[in-house]
C-alpha cells in the first residue's frame, strides 16, 4: 500500500518568513496530493491540493509542488503569519479512493 | 450548517462495552470515508463506501468493528468489545463522485477506559 513521509516535524519560524515542508510518497499510482491545515481540537481542512498532471499550484501565499519521477511533493507558506501556527498534513490518493496521510509537520510561526 | 455532521462528538464508555457512531455527509455525497486519529498521528484510512456499498476496508479494522450506510447517506461505525487502545478521534468525511477532495467532520472522540 501506499505509504507517505513528511519533514519535517516540527518547524518554528519568524512571522514573515518562508515555510516549506516536504514529503515523499511510495506508490506510483497515486495521481491526488492534498494538503490539510488542521487546528488543535479541529478538523483536517483542505488548504491545497495539486493533481499528478501538474508540477506546481499557487494560491495566494500557499504553493505546492510535485515531481512525479523522484515521488517528492513539498508544501511552501510565505510571508508567515501567526495564524499559520497549526499542524500540516500531506496526503497521497488514487481517483478519489482512500487518503493516507503523512505524520504531520507542527508550524508554528513566531510573532 | 451544511457540512459533515457527526454525533456524538465526545464518548466515555468502559472496556468492553459497545459504541455506536453516526456520520451525516454533505448532501448529495455519495462517498463517506471513516478515518481514526490518534495523538500526534494522521488520519489512518479506515473504510469507505460509494453509496450503500463499501467498497474498501482497512486491515486496521478487526473483526470488533462494523460500518454501515444502508441507504447511502449517513453512515454508523460500531466498535464491539472495545478496547483502551481503540481511544481515538474517529473522523468521518464525505466527497461527490465527480471530485476527489474530501470534507471532513469535527470527529467523534472515543476514550476507553
Amino acid at each position: 500500500g501506499e505509504n507517505v513521509e513528511q519533514h519535517p516535524s516540527t518547524l518554528s519560524v519568524q512571522e514573515g518568513d518562508s515555510a516549506v515542508i516536504k514529503c515523499t510518497y511510495s506508490d506510483s499510482a497515486s495521481n491526488y496530493f492534498p494538503w490539510y491545515k488542521q487546528e488543535l481540537g479541529k478538523r483536517p481542512q483542505l488548504i491545497i491540493d495539486i493533481r499528478s498532471n501538474v508540477g506546481e499550484k499557487k494560491d495566494q501565499r500557499i504553493a505546492v509542488t510535485l515531481n512525479k519521477t523522484a515521488k517528492h511533493f513539498s508544501l511552501h507558506i510565505t510571508e508567515t503569519q501567526p495564524e499559520d501556527s497549526a499542524v500540516y498534513f500531506c496526503a497521497a490518493s488514487i481517483e478519489r479512493e482512500k487518503v493516507t496521510f503523512g505524520t504531520g509537520t507542527k508550524l508554528q510561526v513566531i510573532p | 450548517d451544511t457540512g459533515v455532521s457527526q454525533d456524538p462528538r465526545h464518548k466515555i464508555t468502559k472496556r468492553g462495552q459497545n459504541v455506536t457512531f453516526r456520520c451525516d455527509p454533505i448532501s448529495e455525497h455519495n462517498r463517506l470515508y471513516w478515518y481514526r486519529q490518534t495523538l500526534g498521528q494522521g488520519p489512518e484510512f479506515l473504510t469507505y463506501f460509494q453509496n450503500e456499498a463499501q467498497l474498501e476496508k482497512s486491515r486496521l479494522l478487526s473483526d470488533r468493528f462494523s460500518a454501515e450506510r444502508p441507504k447511502g447517506s449517513f453512515s454508523t461505525l460500531e466498535i464491539q468489545r472495545t478496547e483502551q487502545g481503540d481511544s481515538a478521534m474517529y473522523l468521518c468525511a464525505s466527497s461527490p463522485g465527480t471530485a476527489d477532495e474530501q470534507f471532513f467532520g469535527p470527529g467523534t472522540r472515543l476514550t476507553v477506559l
